[in-house]
């Protein structure tokens, strides 16, 4: 009940195209849901982050999708570039921010 | 920089030898966190620190030991590790009431 599921492992996108990224939990109690971009040899960044009283959020090209009855959340980025090749983790927790579960992590590749 | 300063970035080490990990953060946070991250795996939670107090130990093997002297700092002590250990090992701090993590850039650990 404490993980979080996160597809697709890999996902090859061109230029200009959306990127999408899906994430599904179980545990009904978890109430904030970032999503982090980790690029090679750096730690994760916080990218956005939703809390489950609203159905989307939107900072520039992300946007997050939130399904509370269907307990998925997912990143879509417009507009997709070649930097954002990057690996990006969804993540939840039920602890005032502390001690998140993540996904395992979806590699995103743009090509130019 | 983060403000979550992790060193070494890189560190090699035989299975008899014994090193520590340190991290540092200059964002006034409260609570610190010592994560592992392995290819192909979800990042797994090892220690978490609260307001300098270990809250959580994740049964992870004694060979690695963490230590937080201050709000600031916190250190993994390692000794006798195995092949199996080497991974990017990072540190994140949060405040206590949520606004998620920062993330250290990480030490890659090569056990031989």
């Amino acid at each position: 009940q404490q993980q979080v599921k996160q597809s697709p492992q890999s996902l090859i996108v061109q230029k200009g195209g959306i990127s999408i990224i899906n994430c599904a939990y179980e545990n009904t109690a978890f109430d904030y849901f970032p999503w982090y971009q980790q690029f090679p040899g750096k730690g994760p960044a916080l990218l956005i982050a939703i809390r489950p009283d609203v159905s989307e959020k939107k900072e520039g090209r992300f946007t997050i999708s939130f399904n509370k009855s269907a307990k998925q959340f997912s990143l879509h980025i417009m507009d997709s570039q070649p930097g954002d090749s990057a690996t990006y983790f969804c993540a939840a927790t039920d602890n005032y921010g502390q001690n998140f579960v993540f996904g395992p992590g979806t590699r995103l590749s743009v090509l130019p | 920089e983060t403000g979550v300063t992790q060193t070494p970035r890189h560190l090699v080490m035989g299975m008899t030898n014994k090193k520590s990990l340190k991290c540092e953060q200059h964002l006034g946070h409260n609570a610190m966190y010592w994560y592992k991250q392995s290819a192909k795996k979800p990042l797994e939670l090892m220690f978490v620190y609260s307001l300098e107090e270990r809250v959580e130990n994740n049964s992870v093997p004694s060979r690695f030991s963490p230590e937080c002297p201050n709000s600031s700092h916190l250190f993994l002590h390692l000794h006798t590790l195995q092949p199996e250990d080497s991974a990017l090992y990072l540190c994140a701090s949060s405040q206590e009431q949520g606004g998620g993590y920062t993330f250290g850039s990480g030490t890659r650990l090569t056990v031989v």
